[in-house]
């Protein structure tokens, strides 16, 4: 258990939709990133946090937007869905995020299946 | 840009066989981070080993072992007697201490081990 918790773990929607995925980091870490896993993409970076601030932003589409709350938790809203937003998206979260580029340690994943 | 190749899509080996999963990196910076992580069929990301890019020791950790050689850009990593359990899918990351781009993880396209008893 890494530590690093997400909700829900699984999630189906239809397309045009919008859906918010959630994200604990572990406790002390103040950096908060998030990936998507997709069998034609890979493993791609979307976005990272630190203490509540954008730090870096990936591969994000303008659908797709991030946030983080000041007790570090994080949240990803996807809106208008479509079919190639199906994927397995992963929060990390590490204790600095600078640029010593520290561990990050992965949640769970939660599978977005849109119909 | 930095990219992280894994030629080996998939690798299939019988148990008590040594394996060895090969990561090539590319990238413009002197300090860099190299990870390796594990995807077992759960699918949760499992953390293995950093590397920065100024300690070029290999690393022993019980059957694991890491060869991080910078004149050849690799980073592989070698799994002894493997098991059963060490079944998953394998991703090398590669991290660049830019201020520009945060410490964004990029990951190679992953390689599947089997390991059939």
């Amino acid at each position: 258990d890494s530590g690093v918790t997400q909700t829900p773990k699984h999630l189906i929607t239809a397309t045009g939709q919008r859906v918010t995925l959630r994200c604990s980091p572990r406790s002390g870490d103040l950096s908060v990133y998030w990936y998507q896993q997709s069998l034609d993409q890979g493993l791609q970076f979307l976005i990272q946090y630190y203490n509540g601030e954008e730090r870096a932003k990936g591969n994000i589409l303008e659908r797709f937007s991030a946030q983080q709350f000041p007790d570090l938790h994080s949240e990803l809203n996807l809106s208008s869905l479509e079919l190639g937003d199906s994927a397995l998206y992963f929060c990390a979260s590490s204790a600095l995020g600078g640029l010593a580029a520290d561990t990050q340690y992965f949640g769970p994943g939660t599978r977005l299946t849109v119909l | 840009a930095q990219k992280v190749t894994q030629a080996q899509t998939e690798i299939s080996v019988v148990e008590k066989e040594d394996v060895t999963l090969d990561c090539v990196y590319e990238t413009r910076d002197t300090t860099y981070y190299l990870f390796w992580y594990k995807q077992p069929p759960s699918g949760e990301l499992v953390f293995l080993i950093r590397r920065n890019s100024f300690d070029e020791q290999n690393e022993i950790s019980g059957r694991y072992s890491w060869n991080f050689q910078k004149s050849t850009s690799s980073f592989n990593f070698t799994i002894t007697a493997s098991q059963v359990v060490d079944s998953a899918v394998y991703f090398c990351a590669l991290s660049e201490a830019r201020e520009t781009s945060g410490s964004r993880l990029t990951f190679g396209e992953g390689t599947q081990l089997t390991v059939n008893p």
